[in-house]
Order: C-alpha cells, then sequence, then structure tokens
C-alpha cells in the first residue's frame, strides 16, 4: 500500500520566521511529487518534483526531492500571515495520474 | 474558463437517503477523480477514471458508484448516505499520459455534506 507522510502536523510561528515542513513517501512505481496548499477551499498546486537533487523555487516557497531517502522538504522563508494554510504532499504513481496525499501540516503564521 | 465545477457545495442528508454530487471540467481532461477530505485524514481517493467509459476504485470506494459517459462529467452517487459519509468531496482532474505534468490535479471547490 502507497504511503505518505507529512511533519509535523501542525505548527505555529511568528511572521518573519523561516519553516520547513517533511515529506516522506513509500510508494510503488514513483512518477513525482507533488506539493499544494490550502486555504479555505480547494487545493492549489504549488510544485511537482520529478529529479532528486533540483530546487524548484517560487518567490518565497521552495522545495527538493531526494529520491535515494525517499523524501522531500517544502521550505518557506519571511514568512506572512498570508502563508497560513493546510500544505499537502502527494505523490503521483504509475501512468494514470493518481495521487496518495499525506495528511497534510497546518501551518499558522502569527503577528 | 471554468475549470473544475462541482455542485451542489453544500448538502445535508438523512441516513439512507441517494444523492448525486456532480462534477464538470472544461480542460478537456482525461483523467477525472474523487476524493474525500476528513479531519486528519487527508485526501482519500473514492473513484477514478482515465477516460470516458473507464472507471476504477480507489482507496474507500465502498457506498459510492461513478459512472463516465463523457469526458467532462464525472458524477458521485452515494447509494444509501451514512453517518460516516460526512465529509468534505473534491472531484479533481489532470491530463494523462508518461509526461511529468500529467499528475497535476486541478481541483473543484469542495461539495460538503452532512448525513444527519
Amino acid at each position: 500500500e502507497d504511503k505518505v507522510v507529512q511533519s509535523p502536523l501542525s505548527l505555529v510561528v511568528h511572521e518573519g520566521d523561516t519553516v520547513t515542513l517533511n515529506c516522506s513517501y513509500e510508494v510503488t512505481n514513483f512518477r513525482s511529487l507533488l506539493w499544494y496548499k490550502q486555504e479555505k477551499k480547494a487545493p492549489t498546486f504549488l510544485f511537482m518534483l520529478t529529479s532528486s537533487g533540483i530546487e524548484k523555487k517560487s518567490g518565497r516557497l521552495s522545495s527538493i526531492l531526494d529520491k535515494k531517502e525517499l523524501f522531500s522538504i517544502l521550505n518557506i522563508t519571511a514568512t506572512q500571515t498570508g502563508d497560513s494554510a493546510i500544505y499537502l504532499c502527494a505523490v503521483g504513481t504509475g501512468t494514470a495520474s493518481k495521487l496518495t496525499f499525506g495528511t497534510g501540516t497546518r501551518l499558522q503564521v502569527t503577528l | 474558463n471554468a475549470g473544475v465545477t462541482q455542485t451542489p457545495k453544500f448538502q445535508v442528508l438523512k441516513t439512507g437517503q441517494s444523492m448525486t454530487l456532480q462534477c464538470a471540467q472544461d480542460m478537456n481532461h482525461e483523467y477525472m477523480s474523487w476524493y474525500r477530505q476528513d479531519p486528519g485524514m487527508g485526501l482519500r481517493l473514492i473513484h477514478y477514471s482515465v477516460g470516458a467509459g473507464i472507471t476504477d476504485q480507489g482507496e474507500v470506494p465502498n457506498g459510492y458508484n461513478v459512472s463516465r459517459s463523457t469526458t467532462e462529467d464525472f458524477p458521485l452517487r452515494l447509494l444509501s448516505a451514512a453517518p460516516s459519509q460526512t465529509s468534505v468531496y473534491f472531484c479533481a482532474s489532470s491530463e494523462t499520459g508518461i509526461y511529468s505534468g500529467a499528475n497535476v490535479l486541478t481541483f473543484g471547490a469542495g461539495s460538503r455534506l452532512t448525513v444527519l
């Protein structure tokens, strides 16, 4: 059975802090790892990683994948209150676009 | 461009009632899927489809039926609602294929279902 584990489950930080969210996985036929941000409604896509060691970056957010150790991290620097959300990690397997999701990390950024 | 449209947004049912959650996408995506989201459980796959006429079970299919008669539509049917089916349901779609972008799901806004 495919498994995706995220840590920590929740996190409270002050505005301006840097946070690191973790995602480890055990799946068969790995194809890609994706990060999503979920605020009040639907998850929105952040990054997709398929190759080890190549950092994806978008503004203050960045992510990297280690396919040997089977994990990924999502970094957020200089956090803002608008970063408060649930961050979901998902792993795609096979050719059917199926994603297995972790339980998510709930991030709260306070003033 | 509407993307993925789900209806209704909210629904309250009594135990034993049946209903259909509608999902439509206008991106010509071959792959469509239904997830449910419960506190502490993340998103769990109910059913999915890789094209018209083809459906398959996900992780938690019991109590749900799907069909895919067109590329655009993928309704989810609750046959006899139970309180355990109280959840937020998301429909999602993507392209298919072996290139890396095929795994990027686009989600609908969600349907919150309460079963009393």
